[in-house]
């Protein structure tokens, strides 16, 4: 089965940096993955690491450390739009995907 | 680009009323699955397919049935309603089971009195 931990609640500045970390426990895991979801909305895919270390797309950046079952999502220039329910997700072979309960991240002036 | 589509949108049922929410996707994936959403909480998966004619339990699957007679096609039945299944209900896809990208539908807000 899976078992993933992120915190509740992430306040942060506009303009500022937010690391919004995930920790997992999951047989067979090969990558984790992060979702975005805006109240009313549905979730939409932000990033995907299979691999140790750093990807990055623009203003977002996800990392893993599968020693450490762990791995994080650091948003740079936050931005008010950024205010939303963040959800770290862990991929294991043919095993469905299970969310976590989600972080959400409140962006303010 | 159609992706995930889900009907319909909004629901109203009475309890031990019984329906059927709709999902198909026009991408040819593999993998389907429901999730549901409740205030406050993640998501929770109901059922999964990783094919046409398989289909397996996921965290919650009291109280749904689904089938996967089609690649495209993955309807969610609930079979007599309850009020603890008010939520909002989302149905996803992906490439394949080992892909990472899921695709989500708008999702159906459902309301049992």
């Amino acid at each position: 089965g899976q078992s993933l931990e992120q915190p509740s609640e992430v306040t942060a500045v506009e303009g500022a940096i937010v690391q919004i970390n995930c920790t997992y426990q999951t047989s067979g895991f090969y990558g984790l993955s992060w979702y975005q979801q805006h109240d009313g909305g549905a979730p939409t895919f932000l990033s995907y690491n299979g691999l140790d270390g750093l990807e990055e797309t623009g203003r977002f950046s996800s990392f893993l450390s599968r020693s450490d079952s762990y791995g994080y999502l650091l948003l740079q220039e936050l931005q008010m739009k950024d205010s939303a329910s963040y959800f770290c997700v862990g991929n294991s072979g043919n095993t469905p995907l299970v969310f976590g309960k989600g972080t959400r991240l409140s962006v303010i002036a | 680009n159609a992706g995930v589509t889900q009907t319909p949108k909004f629901q109203v049922l009475k309890t031990g009323q019984s329906m059927t929410l709709q999902c198909a996707q026009d991408m040819n994936h593999e993998y389907m699955s429901w999730y549901r959403q409740d205030p406050g909480m993640g998501l929770r998966l109901i059922h999964y397919s990783v094919g046409a004619g398989i289909t397996d339990q996921g965290e919650v699957p009291n109280g749904y049935n689904v089938s996967r007679s089609t690649t495209e096609d993955f309807p969610l039945r609930l079979l007599s309603a309850a009020p603890s299944q008010t939520s909002v209900y989302f149905c996803a896809s992906k490439l394949t089971p080992n892909t990472g990208e899921l695709f989500f539908g708008e999702g159906s807000r459902l309301t049992v009195l």
